[in-house]
């Protein structure tokens, strides 16, 4: 399988609810990093995960969680829903062969 | 602080003229260097990327790229543009040599729009 999943393509939630975004990335891509993407923003780092154990991350609050799996795939939980998390969320993997990191198409996620 | 600058916020070019947007990096070493295509409402599109070598890099579409050290720029440049080359443009860096690779860390975009 090529390319990087991502589900559901949009989403909305009211606010103070929970949210999981999921992500497939490609056999062997075993980082893979997470983007909040706001209207008219680029892309802000959330956290990556390497072989299922995160080894970085960005300036997103604990309600921000994650999780990686064997298969390559992963999920990015969200807690506590704010209006200000609305936003497109890029999931990314890397790829150490061609070295470069593939994006998926993203969810968009509304908040109301 | 490691960044990416791309001044300009939103550039209009004729269809059919030169294009090029501009990126500067505030990094330690060279970083390894990319440039993403987004269209509305969709993910992101590598264009070309740039680790070592020579300097002007050519990627998809008909872009093309060029690494100045000493400038700290990686501009992006086409000779002719298309309408449908109408988008938002990222310039982005990566740390360098980790097996496991770093964040990306991107500029605020350009927004590039095309005038018949």
């Amino acid at each position: 399988e090529t390319g990087v999943t991502q589900s559901p393509t949009h989403l909305i939630k009211t606010r103070g609810q929970q949210v999981t975004l999921r992500c497939s990335s490609q056999s062997g891509h075993n980082t893979v990093s997470w983007y909040q993407q706001a209207l008219g923003q680029g892309p802000q780092f959330i956290f990556q995960y390497y072989r299922e154990e995160e080894n970085g991350r960005g300036n997103f609050p604990p309600r921000f969680s994650g999780l990686q799996f064997p298969n390559y795939s992963s999920e990015l939980n969200v807690n506590a829903l704010e209006l200000d998390d609305s936003a497109l969320y890029l999931c990314a993997s890397w790829d150490r062969v061609d070295y470069g990191y593939t994006f998926g198409s993203g969810t968009r996620l509304t908040v109301v | 602080a490691q960044s990416v600058t791309q001044p300009d916020i939103h550039i209009t070019v004729s269809e059919g003229a030169s294009l090029e947007l501009r990126c500067n990096y505030s990094y330690g070493a060279t970083p390894y260097l990319f440039w993403y295509v987004q269209s509305p409402g969709q993910g992101l599109q590598l264009l070309l990327k740039y680790f070592s070598g020579d300097t002007l890099v050519q990627g998809i579409k008909g872009f093309e790229a060029e690494f100045k050290r000493s400038q700290s720029s990686f501009n992006l440049r086409k000779p002719s543009v298309h309408w449908s080359d109408a988008a938002e443009y990222f310039c982005a860096v990566v740390s360098p040599g980790y097996s496991s690779a770093s964040k990306i860390i991107f500029g605020s975009g350009t927004r590039l729009s095309i005038r018949p």
